[in-house]
């Protein structure tokens, strides 16, 4: 049983369309932290959030944070060929130096 | 920005051999970190360093070990490869509670 839970493991769109992946857990954690990842290479970060219902912008991306500290969102707004990937959340669970992954979720926007 | 580079991007190795897999960071990071990484189970840590010479197990070390003679390398070791050892392995550098820095990773086969 993996600690951070993303859904949906797998998302295939058309350009132009908007997307959410979901990063959920049972546990708190005092920060999450989303990555991709493209083909041959190793996950890159995307954001860092650290307060509970924080919102961040990272042009066409936007990441929440649950008021709980429990959960994350990644939304992507009219979606480009260019964002496929694998996108990845990570975590800092309270009272835990080690940082949890996410399986991931492959994200595929066709032309 | 941090460079973290692992030393083959592909390895072939035979059971019951024993193989090192070379990690290089350039930006004095205390922490260094080895993942393997399988579809559908994401990132699982295999060891992780905090220091020259001290090493911890992650949350599958079984079969494999660690060396970290310099801050800057960091060697993963499987002691005798097996075809379950079959994956993706990423090493990143960081400072505590930091997002990571990965390499591109070497994809191990043993046959």
């Amino acid at each position: 049983t993996q600690l951070l839970e993303q859904s949906p493991q797998f998302l295939s769109i058309q350009e132009g369309e908007n997307l959410t992946v979901y990063c959920n857990s049972s546990s708190v954690f005092s920060s999450l932290q989303w990555y991709r990842q493209e083909p041959g290479e190793g996950p890159v970060l995307l954001v860092t959030v650290v307060t509970g219902g924080e919102v961040k912008k990272l042009k066409r991306l936007t990441f929440q944070f649950g008021d709980a500290r429990k959960d994350s969102s990644l939304h992507i707004t009219a979606a480009q060929p260019g964002d496929t990937g694998l996108y990845l959340c990570a975590g800092h669970a309270l009272d835990d130096y080690k940082l949890s992954f996410g399986a991931g979720t492959t994200v595929t926007v066709r032309a | 920005d941090v460079k973290v580079t692992q030393s083959s991007r592909y390895l072939v190795k035979r059971t019951g051999e024993k193989v090192f897999l070379e990690c290089v960071q350039d930006m004095d990071h205390e922490n260094m970190f080895w993942y393997r990484q399988d579809p559908g189970l994401g990132l699982r840590l295999i060891y992780f360093s905090y220091d020259v010479k001290m090493k911890e197990k992650g949350d599958i070390p079984e079969g494999y070990s660690v060396s970290r003679e310099k801050k800057e390398r960091f060697s993963l070791i499987l002691e005798s490869a097996s075809t379950n050892q079959t994956s993706m392995y990423l090493c990143a550098a960081g400072t505590p509670n930091s997002p990571l820095h990965f390499g591109n990773g070497t994809r191990l086969t043993v046959t």
